[in-house]
């Protein structure tokens, strides 16, 4: 089956501690995404990567920290330096162009990891 | 992105039809009409997309103003496990770079 697995599903944080949230995907996307959401709130996009070794801060990155070495994988890092780490994290991605040049940009998102701290 | 504006909360009773509506009245000419979903603790779930023309699939319909300043999403029948989150958002198709933004978001709530 095709999709997005973040994990794992729960995740606690000492505190001062690094703590990275996995996410893969097998869709072929070359899109990808990490969002955080807070009780009660939308999406708050953290970082996003359109291509392999390349990403871009979204509107919150501060304390956060990504990688993008392979097409499948987007594994995001919480730094000690993010002081209120405590929130659902949801990765996803999409393609950027179809082959008639005019993008889906649908967005497929995984389970989400609830990071709490400790 | 263009910003959109949903109601925070609506109510429902199951087997009835619900319409939630979207207002986005600076939407551009290549700006596509996303309609995502959210389940309690899950991450969120396309729905339906459209441009001009209303829209139907298996999970709903989308009715679009004709000047496209705001649209309309339908379920026909709510039931029990309708109840999520319903996010409208606008996706520009002209671009080759974008920044996918979620608001708040329209709380659907199904009464049994």
């Amino acid at each position: 089956d095709g999709g997005i697995t973040q994990s794992p599903k729960y995740l606690f944080r000492k505190e001062g501690q690094n703590v990275t949230l996995s996410c893969e995907q097998n869709l072929n996307h070359d899109a990808m995404y990490w969002y955080r959401q807070d009780p009660g709130q939308g999406l708050r996009l953290i970082y996003y990567s359109q291509i392999v070794n390349d990403f871009q801060k979204g509107d919150i990155a501060e304390g956060y920290s990504v990688s993008r070495e392979k097409k499948e994988s987007f594994p995001l890092t919480v730094t000690s330096a993010q002081k209120n780490p405590t929130a659902f994290y949801l990765c996803a991605s999409s393609t950027v162009r179809s082959s008639s040049g005019r993008a889906k940009n649908i967005q497929y998102f995984g389970a989400g990891t609830r990071l709490s701290v400790l | 992105d263009a910003k959109t504006t949903q109601p925070n909360s609506m109510e429902s009773n199951e087997e009835e039809p619900v319409h939630l509506p979207c207002n986005h009245s600076t939407i551009s000419g290549t700006d596509y009409i996303h309609w995502y979903r959210q389940l309690p603790s899950q991450g969120p779930e396309y729905v339906i997309h459209g441009l001009t023309s209303n829209v139907n699939n298996r999970m709903a319909s989308l009715a679009i103003a004709e000047d496209r300043k705001s649209s309309t999403l339908i379920l026909h029948r709510a039931t029990l496990r309708d109840a999520a989150v319903y996010y409208c958002i606008l996706r520009d198709m002209a671009g080759g770079s974008y920044i996918p933004t979620f608001g708040r978001g329209t709380s659907l709530i199904v009464h049994p």
